[in-house]
Parts: C-alpha cells; sequence; structure tokens
C-alpha cells in the first residue's frame, strides 16, 4: 500500500502569513491526490482535487502544486477562518488514504 | 440537495459486532459516477478510510482491516451498510459515510458522523 506522509504535524503562523503543507507518498503516485479542511467537531471539507484543481467555492488563496511523490498545499494570506486540520487523499488501486493531518493554528 | 446520514449504535461492547447504516437523499446508488466509503476518526485523531463500494458494486477494504470490515448497499433503499467485527476499545470513533465523486476520486459529501463508543 502508498503511505501518505504530511509535514509538519503541526505548524503555527498569523493571519496574513504564506503557508505550505506537504504530502509525501512512499513511491510515485498519479494525480489523484486531493486536500481537505477540517474543524473541530466538522466533517472534511474538500478544497483541492487532482493535485491543483480548486473545487466549487474555495477561496484562491488556496492552491496545490506537485508531481510524483511530493506535492504542497500553500495559502496565500491565511485568513482567520483558515485555522484549522489540513488533510491529503490519495486513490490508488482501488484504495484510498489519508495522510496523518497538518493542525495549522494561531501563533 | 446531496445528504449522507449515519444510524446504529452508539455503544458497543468489545467483540461485539458494529452494524452502520448510511441513508443517501439527492443521488442515486446507481448513478455511474458514485461510490460511497465509510471513514472513521478516533477522538483527536486522523482520517482513516474503511471501506467503499463502487458503482458496479465492487468492494474494496482497508488492508489492516479487511478481515474485520463489510460493505454493502441497497440501492433501493438508497442505504450503505457497514459491519465490523470483533470491535475493541481502539475502534471508539466517529465513523463517516462519505460520497466519493468517481471521476476525480474525491469525497465531495460527508455525512454529520456518528460517535461509537466500545467499552464494556
Amino acid at each position: 500500500d502508498i503511505q501518505m506522509t504530511q509535514s509538519p504535524s503541526t505548524l503555527s503562523a498569523s493571519v496574513g502569513d504564506r503557508v505550505t503543507i506537504t504530502c509525501r507518498a512512499s513511491q510515485s503516485i498519479n494525480n489523484w491526490l486531493a486536500w481537505y479542511q477540517q474543524k473541530p467537531g466538522k466533517a472534511p471539507k474538500l478544497l483541492i482535487y487532482k493535485v491543483f484543481t480548486l473545487e466549487r467555492g474555495v477561496p484562491s488563496r488556496f492552491s496545490g502544486s506537485g508531481f510524483g511523490t511530493e506535492f504542497t498545499l500553500t495559502i496565500s494570506g491565511l485568513q482567520p477562518d483558515d485555522f484549522a486540520t489540513y488533510y491529503c487523499q490519495h486513490f490508488n488501486n482501488n484504495m484510498f488514504s489519508f495522510g496523518q493531518g497538518t493542525k495549522l493554528d494561531i501563533k | 440537495q446531496v445528504t449522507l446520514k449515519e444510524s446504529g449504535p452508539v455503544l458497543v461492547k468489545p467483540t461485539e459486532t458494529l452494524t452502520l447504516t448510511c441513508t443517501v437523499s439527492g443521488f442515486s446508488l446507481r448513478t455511474a459516477r458514485m461510490g460511497v466509503s465509510w471513514v472513521r476518526q478516533p477522538p483527536g485523531k486522523a482520517l482513516e478510510w474503511l471501506a467503499h463500494v463502487f458503482p458496479t458494486d465492487t468492494e474494496s477494504y482497508s488492508t489492516s482491516l479487511r478481515s474485520r470490515l463489510t460493505i454493502s448497499k441497497d440501492t433501493s433503499k438508497s442505504q450503505v451498510v457497514l459491519t465490523v467485527t470483533n470491535m475493541e476499545p481502539e475502534d471508539t470513533a466517529t465513523y463517516f459515510c462519505v460520497r466519493a465523486e468517481m471521476s476525480t476520486v474525491t469525497f465531495d459529501y460527508w455525512g454529520q458522523g456518528i460517535l461509537v463508543t466500545v467499552s464494556s
């Protein structure tokens, strides 16, 4: 099975900052890579799919990139609403997998 | 409007079998591009994918939990059922039912989740 490893596990930042979260795959993967945002007590929300495509309604300050084994989620100009936990997700060989999450909190 | 709603017991004893039902509305389980997964999240921990049923009725399971899981769907009732055998305290988690849009292979709609506690 392909393992997805996110870094960092925790990230402290301030409103207005630009932050990057990385998701590394244990082997080269296809482009079925998505990112989700989860707030406490809520279900995750899809942000980005197929590496860089923004889900409808997601602000353009969110962006995704990468290929092969390394993928990134970038938030440019953090807003108060962005402090949450972020997960990458991959699909391969009829199976799904999530990264272990990155908690973004206020510095 | 697409909705998914999980139902089932909120408390089970160790060694018991958990049966959860997901009732969907706003889309059909017959739709070619739509699959349904179960995802769980222990308190304070990460998301864990468990099982998926494809539009073709093909099933897929987490490698680590495969021996304990069964997923099935009843298209006429718009329901997807997950059973987990031999429940243990480590299986305490919020269990989410999730729609998968198979053209992008993403989880686009989530149920609210049901917290299942395993305790004697």
